[in-house]
């Protein structure tokens, strides 16, 4: 059975400062796809950064970037240079096959 | 740009009544989900499309919900009776799915208030 898990359920951070948010996923897939997604508030869903897990090179999107570690099934997100529109639920996803399994998210909230 | 459509944005009900949702995937993009979003929770999927033809429903109340996506465009999404736990946000994306892109998008949602 495919699980992600988001352990942190809120965080906070300073705006302009760095902040990690985890996620660790169990497969026995050897092709998938990792992404993260930002839900803000009463808006709808996207797309922040998505990782192939055939590329060893971490993705990176601007101020956003994953730490993919496959051995170790974990697929962090850093955001840099806090900024108050990145406060939002962000959602580990993967997928596999056909079907998307989600995590149960982390609530960001950056501070002014 | 494209976007996901969903209708109508929110919706309140009394338990037992029927309930319909409806979403306009991007065009071009053959598979659709729904998933239903419980406040603090993250996307469980309900049912997935492939074109016309349902690809899993294995999380779907099948007694009280039914979905269909007759000419492989838009989709309805219904609940009949609703329940008190059905109130929650129902979400529906898109994917092309194709070799260079496995990508969802999703449209608002549609929250669900059951009385």
């Amino acid at each position: 059975a495919q699980t992600v898990t988001q352990s942190q359920p809120e965080m906070s951070v300073q705006e302009a400062e760095t902040v990690t948010l985890s996620c660790t996923y169990d497969t026995s897939e050897n092709n998938y796809y990792l992404f993260w997604y930002k839900q803000p508030p009463s808006r709808q869903m996207i797309l922040v950064i998505r990782q192939e897990a055939y590329k060893q090179q971490n993705a990176t999107e601007n101020r956003f970037s994953v730490n993919f570690q496959k051995a170790a099934k974990s697929f962090s997100l850093k955001i840099s240079d806090s900024q108050l529109g990145d406060t939002a639920m962000y959602f580990c996803a993967f997928f596999t096959g056909n079907q998307f399994y989600f995590g149960t998210g982390t609530s960001l909230t950056v501070i002014p | 740009e494209a976007e996901v459509a969903q209708s109508p944005r929110y919706k309140i009900t009394e338990k037992s009544q029927a309930v319909a949702f409806w979403c306009d995937p991007i065009s071009g993009h053959a598979t659709l989900y729904w998933y239903r979003q419980i406040l603090g929770q993250g996307p469980e999927l309900l049912v997935q499309f492939q074109d016309e033809s349902v690809v899993d429903d294995s999380q779907l109340p099948k007694d009280r919900f039914s979905a269909e996506r007759l000419k492989g465009v838009d989709s309805t999404l219904k609940i009949q009776p609703a329940e008190l736990g059905d109130s929650a946000m129902y979400l529906c994306a898109s994917s092309l799915l194709a070799l260079s892109s496995y990508e969802q998008y999703f449209g608002p949602g549609t929250r669900l208030t059951v009385t």
